[in-house]
Order: C-alpha cells, then structure tokens, then sequence
C-alpha cells in the first residue's frame, strides 16, 4: 500500500519553462514534507521542504505546495534548466522532523530540454 | 570530503554468500539509516539508528542485520544473499533539513 504516490513517471519540459512535478499521499499523519532530486549513480540529495503548518515554501527557482485537504504537494521549478534533468523523489514523514522515517513516492524523471 | 560514504559501491555474488556493505558519515549526525531501493524504484526504509542504538526496524528478514559500532557508521550485514536481495542499497543520516543520504551500493545476486 502506497502511502505516497507520484503518478507521473517522467516530465518533459522545454529550458525556461516552468516545471510542475506532482505528488499525493493518504496518510493523515503526515505532517514534513521533503522533496529529493537524484542523478544517476549518486544518492538522492535534499531540494526544499515544507511543515504541514504551512502551504508553500519557496527556495530560489523552487517552490513546494502543500495542499492538506486534497492531501497534495506540488514541486515548480521556475526557470527549468538543462542541469534540472534527474528523477525527483517526493517524500513524507509523521511526527515532525524527529527521528520519523521518510515514506518515499516512486519518483518523476525530469528532462529539460535546452 | 564526501559526508555520506558508502562501500563497495558496487558488489557481485552469487546466491548463499554473506556479504556486508559499510556505511560511515562526517557529519555528526546522531541519527543514520538504510533504505532500498528496489527494482519498481521505490526507497523504502530498513533500519534506523540514533547514536548506536535501533529505533526503527521495518518487516525486513533477519537475514540482514544492522551494526553500529559508533553513532558515525552504520554497517548491513546480510546473511545467505538471495536473488530478491538484488537492489540498491542507500545509507542516510539526518540533518535538520532532510537527511544527507550516501551514493548507493548496487547489489547484485547472481
């Protein structure tokens, strides 16, 4: 059982343009919120997060939503960049930031076209 | 100077064999942990250590087993390998946003 889902398995997008990566959960208890971007042969590396007390934090091109009653978060990348190219990984966690092991989504593979 | 270092990054074996993949971070991080990353992409977390001792144990068979000889390494042992064991393998370790996980260890049973 999927507690978090990314349904779109690859995004392609024109360099410049904005990019939208999607990501749903069922759990209620949720409540952190991550997203990871990762290159072949490398481990994921951390993007940007959001505390279910908020709905949208920004971080230079990136910015999370977080849309609690739809049990939704969504990744814009504004402008997209060839360098963007990687499969994004959101993920989500109970309990706040403590200890609380991180439920992953099956990923997107983004590919920015220059 | 890598903060998550993981060894071998690639490892080859045949069924029955026991083998171990070492896990060491510079970060002083007091917590460290194991995903898998399996063959439909999924990470899913096996074990949770915070500065030496377990705390999160997923349904994983007790042919893996973790050892933390201290809080900065974080080792899996795997007795008699099996062909499902196939995957890669990623330590992490937690920082304040997000955690900082290795390169991966790409197992493979043959």
């Amino acid at each position: 059982d999927q507690q978090v889902k990314q349904n779109s398995p690859s995004l392609s997008v024109q360099e410049g343009r904005i990019s939208i990566l999607n990501c749903d959960y069922t759990n209620s208890m949720f409540d952190y919120f991550l997203w990871y971007k990762k290159y072949p042969a490398e481990g994921p590396t951390f993007l940007i997060s959001i505390s279910s007390i908020k709905d949208k934090n920004e971080d230079g091109r990136f910015t999370v939503f977080l849309n609690k009653s739809a049990k939704h978060l969504s990744l814009h990348i504004v402008p997209s960049q060839p360098g963007d190219s990687a499969v994004y990984f959101c993920a989500a966690s109970a309990g706040g930031t403590s200890y609380g092991k991180l439920t992953f989504g099956q990923g997107t593979i983004l590919t920015v076209h220059p | 100077d890598t903060a998550v270092s993981q060894t071998p990054k690639y490892l080859v074996t045949q069924m029955g064999n026991d083998k171990s993949i070492k896990c060491e971070q510079n970060l002083g991080h007091d917590t460290m942990y194991w995903y898998k990353q399996d063959s439909k992409k999924f990470l899913k977390i096996m074990f949770s250590y915070n500065n030496k001792e377990l705390i999160i144990n997923e349904t994983v068979p007790n042919r893996f087993s973790p050892k933390s000889p201290d809080k900065a390494h974080l080792n899996l042992h795997i007795n008699s390998l099996e062909l499902g064991d196939s995957a890669v393998y990623f330590c992490a370790s937690r920082a304040d946003r997000g955690y900082t996980f290795g390169s991966g260890t790409r197992l493979t049973v043959v």
